[in-house]
């Protein structure tokens, strides 16, 4: 069982408010990924880390914003969800492998 | 472009029988290439790495094949359980960053009936 945790597991939250969906680590790995899935879909990388203060945007353009502040906490951002936003997101870390360990996810409903 | 083919795009099974699953990449320069499962409502777990150099690798009812040659992979599953019904899917670790770049491919979603 790999040890990355995602909460919530399930929100449903009005159009226009601000969300966080949490991510954090104990492996001490430095690269961290979002995806975001949509229902019977491929994984699509929306943001990705190498470290602390380090941030980059994935090939599919996301309203999301993330941080990195500490090694072991990744989360992600929308300050104003829409209806658009409803998808499963979630979380990844790698370390010196190729290995991506995910979280459970977080599935996000936006009515 | 870099890309992951998966085939086919879901498949149906009886519990017991055998299935394989086709994955076709043209991620250049090629690092490794994982299957990853991945159950309904959860994120991936990886089942199986391949590196250029290896051909065949098993991991329980599971074995992957590699052919580096043609960037085909396939991942047979033996006699086939209820609880194999997930989606599979193949990854693709380019060396062409220091962070090796995973490629994701579409998946395949495997139903196993009893």
């Amino acid at each position: 069982e790999a040890d990355i945790y995602q909460t919530p597991r399930y929100l449903v939250i009005g159009t226009g408010k601000k969300i966080t969906l949490e991510c954090s680590q104990t492996m001490g790995h430095d690269k961290m990924y979002w995806y975001q899935q949509d229902p019977g879909m491929e994984l699509h990388l929306i943001h990705y880390s190498y470290g602390v203060n380090s941030t980059e945007k994935g090939d599919l353009s996301s309203e999301s914003t993330v941080s990195r502040i500490r090694t072991e906490h990744f989360p992600l951002t929308l300050e104003s969800a829409r209806p658009s936003h409803t998808s499963q997101y979630l979380c990844a870390s790698s370390g010196s492998g190729d290995e991506a360990f995910f979280g459970q996810g977080t599935r996000l409903t936006v009515v | 472009k870099n890309q992951v083919e998966q085939s086919p795009q879901s498949l149906i099974i009886l519990e017991g029988k055998n299935c394989t699953l086709q994955c076709n990449y043209t991620v250049s320069p090629f690092s490794n290439l994982r299957w990853y499962k991945q159950d309904t409502g959860r994120g991936p777990v990886s089942l199986t790495i391949m590196t250029f150099s290896e051909n065949t690798k098993s991991n329980g009812r599971y074995t992957a094949t590699l052919d580096a040659d043609t960037k085909q992979s396939s991942l047979h599953i033996t006699a086939s359980q209820l609880s194999d019904s997930a989606s599979y899917i193949c990854v693709v670790s380019d060396r062409g960053s220091t962070l090796g770049r995973l490629y994701f491919g579409r998946g395949t979603q495997l139903t196993v009936w009893p």
